[in-house]
């Protein structure tokens, strides 16, 4: 069973980038079968996908976020992560990582971290 | 860009069947996903490529795609099916979801 663990910083300083990381178990971010992606999700609103990366490292983002995104990933720590630059208030969320799967669907999830930007 | 317009709420009675629609422009074009999620919870995939159930997820969750419109059917409803569910597709390799649907089961 493939599980999907976010981690970083709660708090973060407006205009200062938000980083974060997805450790993932029970699978491979090599694998070639897999992408992974990062979604978020302000509280009491609907879900935005952030993006996504492929085993090669080949990468595509939400337009509206592309200029401040990048996503990466470490094969050697089965990891992968999100820095999202020069955040506004209007960038607190719960982050989620995910794995697209069937179909490209988001069949696992991780429990979701909350950032909050705040000075 | 593209978008998946979704009823705010929904409701429907304990057994009685509910119906879930998700709108965008030629949706059955592409393959649309549900997932649902409740109150502090991670969301969770009830159906991919339109119609087709994850391993775990029960019969009762069913969908179809057509024209302009896909639907999440609920037979059965049960209260534990209370949620917010969400439409997904991908449009240009962008991942968009709909704004979600609360089910309420009263």
């Amino acid at each position: 069973q493939v599980q999907l663990q976010e981690s970083g910083p709660g708090l973060v300083k407006p205009s200062q980038t938000l980083s974060l990381t997805c450790t993932v178990s029970g699978g491979s971010i090599s694998s070639g079968s897999y992408y992974w992606s990062w979604i978020r999700q302000p509280a009491g609103k609907g879900l935005q996908w952030i993006g996504r990366i492929y085993p090669t490292g080949s990468t595509n983002y939400n337009p509206s976020l592309k200029s401040r995104v990048t996503i990466s990933g470490d094969t050697s720590k089965n990891q992968f992560s999100l820095k999202l630059s020069s955040v506004t208030a209007a960038d607190t969320a719960v982050y989620y990582c995910a794995r697209v799967g069937n179909y490209q669907s988001f069949d696992f999830w991780g429990q979701g971290t909350l950032v909050t930007v705040s000075s | 860009s593209y978008e998946l317009i979704q009823a705010p709420s929904v409701s429907v009675s304990p057994g009685q069947t509910a119906s879930i629609t998700c709108s965008g422009d030629k949706l059955t074009e592409k393959y649309v996903c549900w997932y649902q999620q409740k109150p502090g919870q991670s969301p969770v995939l009830v159906l991919y490529q339109d119609s087709r159930r994850p391993s775990g997820i029960p019969e009762r969750f069913s969908g179809s795609n057509s024209g302009n419109t896909a639907t999440l059917t609920i037979s059965g409803t049960q209260t534990m099916d209370e949620a917010d569910y969400f439409c997904q597709a991908w449009y240009n390799s962008t991942g968009v979801f709909g704004g979600g649907t609360k089910l309420t089961v009263l």
